[in-house]
């Protein structure tokens, strides 16, 4: 079945950088493009950026664009999430998502909690 | 970016009661609306996509309408289960932006 797993919870330093993944099965990788979202704690949603596995080209939120950095590696069927420079703001569930139906996250990962602190 | 304003924040009802919440775009996004339900500690789950498609598996007491700049989410008879924060999200344009919630809390 399609699955997207994402590696496990970090805790950070303010400043330092944070790289999680994300592992798709069950579908071809290069086929759907992949998102990230985070949810700081008690809040909304957030969208991050979007990646095409296949050409690697990206897009990011304008606020996160300087600390943001998502690659792929076609190989492994993964996909990276970098974010840098780390503040407490960024306290959150990372989320993978891909959209295998019309524009809409119908798999989601598991959820990567990152947490900065001193 | 485009800003989704949903409303209210916040309601409380009962079990069997029929519960609306809307979705509002700031510029017309023609049906590029979703709709999520997300429990306390769980993965957000995708209810409703093209504003009124009805997610596989989804029970069919959910359902959406609208189209260009408002939206509804509709629940027909509310279940126990149903009690969580629901979410639109809009997938026009990049940012894919979330409104900010809708607690559906026990009355």
């Amino acid at each position: 079945q399609v699955q997207l797993v994402q590696s496990g919870a970090e805790v950070k330093k303010p400043g330092a950088s944070v790289k999680v993944s994300c592992k798709a099965s069950g579908y071809t990788f290069i086929s759907y493009y992949m998102h990230w979202v985070r949810q700081a704690p008690g809040q909304g949603l957030e969208w991050m950026g979007i990646i095409n596995p296949s050409s690697g080209s990206t897009s990011y939120a304008q606020r996160l664009q300087a600390r943001l950095t998502v690659t792929r590696d076609t190989s492994t069927s993964t996909v990276y999430m970098d974010l840098s420079s780390l503040r407490s703001e960024d306290t959150a569930v990372y989320y993978c998502a891909t959209s295998t139906i019309s524009h809409a996250f119908d798999i989601w990962g598991q959820g990567t909690m990152v947490t900065v602190s001193s | 970016d485009i800003q989704m304003t949903q409303s209210p924040s916040s309601l409380s009802a009962s079990v069997g009661d029929r519960v609306t919440i809307t979705c509002r775009a700031s510029q017309s996004i023609s049906s590029y609306l979703n709709w999520y339900q997300q429990k306390p500690g769980k993965v957000p789950n995708l209810l409703i996509y093209a504003a009124s498609s009805l997610q596989s598996g989804v029970p069919s007491r959910f359902s959406g309408s609208g189209s260009g700049t408002d939206f509804t989410l509709t629940i027909s008879s509310l279940q126990p289960e149903d009690f969580a924060t629901y979410y639109c999200q809009q997938s026009y344009s990049t940012p894919w932006t979330f409104g900010q919630g809708t607690k559906v809390e026990i009355k």
